[in-house]
């Protein structure tokens, strides 16, 4: 497509349950981010794709919180046993490699977590 | 931990104003400082990606400036329209992939 493509746009998900967020890149992006934001707070880096391998994991919470990618291109972050505090703006972003490209950004999932 | 301050917070102006806000961020390992826009439902949109001290870029009537040395940078609107309302964010590049974001300044422009 045209441009960062995320779904679903909301989920309003219990307590406990697992969660799938997924993110269509713009096709050539070799590079691929994900960022959350919390109420309140700024953007926060989750974990790096180049490629299909995570170079950077390092923004990830805790270990509830996966991601993969496959073919270099969609990527699907997962959340599993969600808890209240994982509510936020989850954003997707791609780029070509490296930072001194513009990073081009999904319309986001917006998660809530009763 | 990565230091990428943005002020003010929040700003109100008169449609017509000029303004322009601040971000500051650590002034080594720099590889490039970015500025987005990020209306409402909306995703953020990239403004301008600077990589050299002394840079300067404009979009129309949206401009920046760039000190690597300080560690800052300016966005400066001219003759704020209601459209501009929004939050802008700059981001940090200290590596060649990773950027830290600022909390971003909320404009908003009144008519």
């Amino acid at each position: 497509g045209a441009g960062v493509s995320q779904s679903p746009s909301n989920k309003v998900t219990e307590k406990g349950k697992d969660v799938e967020l997924r993110c269509d890149p713009i096709s050539g992006h070799t590079a691929l981010y994900w960022y959350r934001q919390s109420l309140g707070q700024g953007l926060e880096f989750l974990i790096y794709f180049q490629g299909n391998s995570a170079p950077d994991k390092s923004g990830l919470p805790s270990d509830r919180f996966s991601a993969e990618r496959t073919g270099g291109s969609v990527s699907t972050l997962t959340i599993q046993r969600t808890q209240q505090e994982d509510s936020a703006v989850y954003l997707c972003a791609s780029s070509l490699l490296n930072s001194n490209q513009p990073q081009h950004f999904g319309d986001g999932t917006r998660l809530s977590i009763l | 931990i990565l230091n990428v301050e943005q002020s003010p917070q929040s700003l109100h102006v008169q449609e017509g104003d000029s303004t322009n806000f601040t971000c500051s961020f650590p002034s080594s390992n720099f590889y490039a400082l970015h500025w987005y826009r990020w209306e409402t439902a909306k995703s953020p949109e990239a403004l301008f990606v600077m990589t050299l001290n002394g840079d300067e870029k404009k979009k129309g009537r949206i401009s920046a400036t760039l000190n690597t040395k300080e560690g800052y940078s300016y966005l400066y609107i001219k003759g704020s329209q209601p459209e501009d309302s929004a939050t802008y964010l700059c981001a940090f590049g200290g590596s060649n992939y990773k950027l830290t974001f600022g909390k971003g300044t909320l404009l908003t422009v009144n008519p």
